[in-house]
C-alpha cells in the first residue's frame, strides 16, 4: 500500500514541446503530493507540490493535474526546454510530524534542440 | 541560507568494512532523512530522526547500520560490514517542523555520498 508507481521510465522530448509524467499511488491516506528534480550528482530538488483538495496546480511551465478518485496524478511541463533534462521523481505522503515521503522509480528526461 | 551539507562527496570501500557518513542539515530544521538511493531507482527512506530522537526506522537494516543525532543537529550515519548490495547514493535532507503545513513538508536534499562497494 505504500507504492508510488511512475512512468514513463524514460522520455525525449523536442525543444518547446510537452513533457508528461505519470503517478499513481495506493494509500488513500496520502495527502501530500510533491514532484522533485534531481541533476545528476545533486540531490533531489522540490519542483511543485500540491495537496488533495485541488485538481490543478500551475507554477510557471510546471502544472500538477491530480485525479483523486483515479489515484493519479501527473506533471506537465509546457514549452520544455533543454535545461529541464534531469531525472524527476514523484513523491508521496502522509502530512504531520512524521512526514515521510515515498518516491516513484523516477523518470528521465532529455529535452532535444 | 546554507542547504544541507554532507561529507564526503564520494567514498570507495572493500566488502566487509566499515564506512560512515556525515551530515549537517540546514540550521533550524528539526528533522533530519537519511535515504538511500540505488542507482536508477527513487530515494527510500533509512531512517527519521526528529530532534534527536528517532521517529521512523523500520526499513534501516539494524544489522549493519547504524546512525545517530547527537544534540539534534549533526547527524552520521554508518555502515559495518559494507556489502556489496550497499553501492548507493545516500542522501541526507532535513525539514521543518512547524509552520504552514505545506512548508513542512518541504524536505532539502544535500548533494548525497556516492558509496561503492568493491
Amino acid at each position: 500500500q505504500q507504492q508510488v508507481k511512475q512512468s514513463p521510465q524514460s522520455l525525449i522530448v523536442q525543444k518547446g514541446g510537452i513533457s508528461i509524467i505519470n503517478c499513481a499511488y495506493e494509500n488513500t491516506a496520502f495527502d501530500y503530493f510533491p514532484w522533485y528534480q534531481q541533476f545528476p550528482g545533486k540531490g533531489p530538488a522540490l519542483l511543485i507540490a500540491i495537496r488533495p483538495d485541488v485538481s490543478e496546480k500551475k507554477e510557471g511551465r510546471f502544472t500538477i493535474s491530480f485525479n483523486k478518485s483515479a489515484k493519479q496524478f501527473s506533471l506537465h511541463i509546457m514549452d520544455s526546454q533543454p535545461g529541464d533534462s534531469a531525472t524527476y521523481f514523484c513523491a508521496a505522503s502522509k502530512t504531520g510530524t512524521a512526514s515521510k515521503l515515498t518516491f516513484g522509480t523516477g523518470t528521465r528526461l532529455q529535452v532535444t534542440l | 541560507e546554507a542547504g544541507v551539507a554532507q561529507s564526503p562527496r564520494y567514498k570507495i570501500i572493500e566488502k566487509r568494512q566499515s564506512v560512515a557518513f556525515w551530515c549537517n542539515p540546514i540550521s533550524g530544521h528539526a528533522t533530519l532523512y537519511w535515504y538511500q538511493q540505488i542507482l536508477g531507482q527513487g530515494p527510500k527512506l533509512l531512517i527519521q530522526f526528529q530532534n534527536n530522537g528517532v521517529v521512523d526506522d523500520s526499513q534501516l537494516p539494524k544489522d549493519r547500520f547504524s546512525a545517530e543525532r547527537l544534540k539534534g543537529v549533526d547527524s552520521t550515519l554508518k555502515i559495518q560490514p559494507a556489502k556489496l548490495e550497499d553501492s548507493a547514493v545516500y542522501l541526507c535532507a532535513s525539514s521543518l517542523v512547524r509552520g504552514d503545513p505545506l512548508a513542512k513538508n518541504i524536505q532539502y536534499f544535500g548533494a548525497g555520498t556516492r558509496l561503492s562497494v568493491l
